[in-house]
């Protein structure tokens, strides 16, 4: 069985950074693509980064772009977004999720909740 | 402000059929695949079609996807209580180099 799980969210002041990773199992994680897409309080659901296997391409949202930074760990099975400069509007839950090809995003984490408030 | 476009809402009565549209452009949904997800607050979003038309394993046949040009649909018959969630639509924009959400539709069941 597939499974996600996100850690790292937390309450951060403006400005603050903050790391949330995103630990794999039950999946050969070096064989997928893998995205953080997040969800405002009472808003939808916003595509924020993208990595590919080997972590060599990455893309984010321009939202996001030069303040996030996308990686993994293949040998940990682990994905990370570090964000940094953030800023109120960043609070949201935060989603890992694998995307298989041909198919695209089919697993999610239950996310981690990242509150930026001073 | 989502580029791909979906209706805020959306209602039925037990065993009725209701339809969900996403509406997009030919850099989106024009020349990639849609997929469609289920997600209930509190949990994480779950595949409910994938490549326009395609249902995973372990989905009912009630649920159903189409598209036309730049545009998609989800559709769901024999609506039950269960069904009461928010519904996204997703797909990857060439132009933009991002994976694009609909705004969410909430399905209510009456």
């Amino acid at each position: 069985e597939v499974q996600l799980v996100e850690s790292g969210g937390g309450l951060v002041q403006p400005g603050g950074s903050l790391r949330l990773s995103c630990a794999a199992s039950g999946v050969t994680f070096s064989n997928y693509w893998m995205h953080w897409v997040r969800q405002a309080p009472g808003k939808g659901l916003v595509w924020v980064s993208r990595i590919n296997t080997d972590g060599g391409s990455t893309a984010y949202a321009d939202s996001v772009r030069g303040r996030f930074t996308i990686s993994r760990d293949n040998a940990k099975n682990t994905l990370y977004l570090q964000m940094s400069s953030l800023r109120a509007e960043d609070t949201a839950v935060y989603y890992c999720a694998r995307d298989s090809p041909s198919v695209g995003i089919d697993y999610w984490g239950q996310g981690s909740l990242v509150t930026v408030s001073s | 402000q989502s580029v791909l476009t979906q209706p805020p809402s959306a209602s039925g009565t037990p065993g009725q059929r209701v339809t969900i549209s996403c509406s997009g452009s030919s850099s989106n949904i024009g020349s990639n695949a849609v997929n469609w997800y289920q997600h209930l607050p509190g949990t994480a979003p779950t595949l409910l079609i994938s490549s326009n038309d395609q249902r995973p394993s372990g989905v009912p046949d009630r649920f159903s996807g189409s598209k036309s040009g730049t545009s998609a649909s989800l559709a769901i018959s024999g609506l039950q209580s269960e069904d009461e969630a928010d519904y996204y639509c997703a797909a990857w924009d060439d132009s933009l180099n991002a994976v694009l959400f609909g705004g969410g539709t909430k399905l209510t069941v009456l």
